[in-house]
């Protein structure tokens, strides 16, 4: 079992529209989370840390639920440059961040 | 121009070759690292370097090495090339300062071995 698991979608939604993925994670002594977005054949790039006591930045709003061991990332009126693979990253104390298998967002007209 | 690059961006080659994918930086930084990208299993790491003297085997390091020159350049090889190595390879980087920090992707190196 993968130590940090993601929904692979697609998830297909229409312009505007709020869309929420989730990340679970099983090594408890996992301390730090991001979520990184990757356009098709791109290199991933941040798309922002997750606090635990969450943060918002723009549109995009990332929490994080220790005692269920869960990130989430809320994506508010999507916009069609949304497309995108976003990738679950959490990293424990040897500071090695393991990635998800990413969801794939699918944003239509 | 790129923080990070990676040479060659293509390579088909066939097995049995030996392979070397390099990455250079000018962020400074001193952990390095390699993944490889498969379609529906998501980055995978091969080794990583937190710094010049540090070199470790990272999830699936089976079939690949990786030297560490200078600060800047780390590259990994295959010695003997096989299909299933084919995929898509990132170099990244990131501070040592405190815990895990933002990782910076090279552009990624496409490999397909014949």
């Amino acid at each position: 079992r993968k130590e940090v698991e993601q929904d692979p979608g697609p998830f297909n939604v229409p312009e505007g529209a709020t869309v929420a993925f989730n990340c679970t994670y099983s090594n408890s002594a996992s301390q730090s989370f991001f979520w990184y977005r990757q356009d098709c054949r791109k290199e991933p790039k941040l798309l922002m840390s997750v606090y635990s006591s969450g943060n918002e930045d723009g549109r995009f709003t990332a929490q994080l639920n220790r005692a269920s061991q869960y990130i989430s990332l809320l994506i508010r009126d999507s916009k069609l440059s949304d497309s995108a693979t976003y990738l679950c990253v959490g990293s424990g104390g040897s500071y090695i961040p393991t990635f998800g298998r990413g969801t794939s967002l699918i944003v239509h007209p | 121009d790129a923080d990070v690059t990676q040479t060659p961006r293509n390579r088909i080659t066939k097995t049995g070759k030996r392979i070397m994918l390099e990455c250079s930086q000018t962020k400074g930084h001193d952990r390095m690292y390699w993944y490889r990208q498969d379609p529906g299993l998501g980055l995978r790491l091969i080794y990583y370097s937190f710094d010049v003297k540090d070199i470790n085997k990272g999830e699936i390091s089976d079939g690949y090495s990786v030297s560490r020159q200078a600060q800047a350049k780390f590259s990994l090889s295959l010695e003997s090339a096989i299909p299933n190595q084919t995929a898509l390879y990132f170099c990244a980087t990131s501070d040592r300062t405190g815990g895990y920090n933002e990782q910076f992707f090279g552009p990624g190196t496409r490999l397909t071995v014949l």
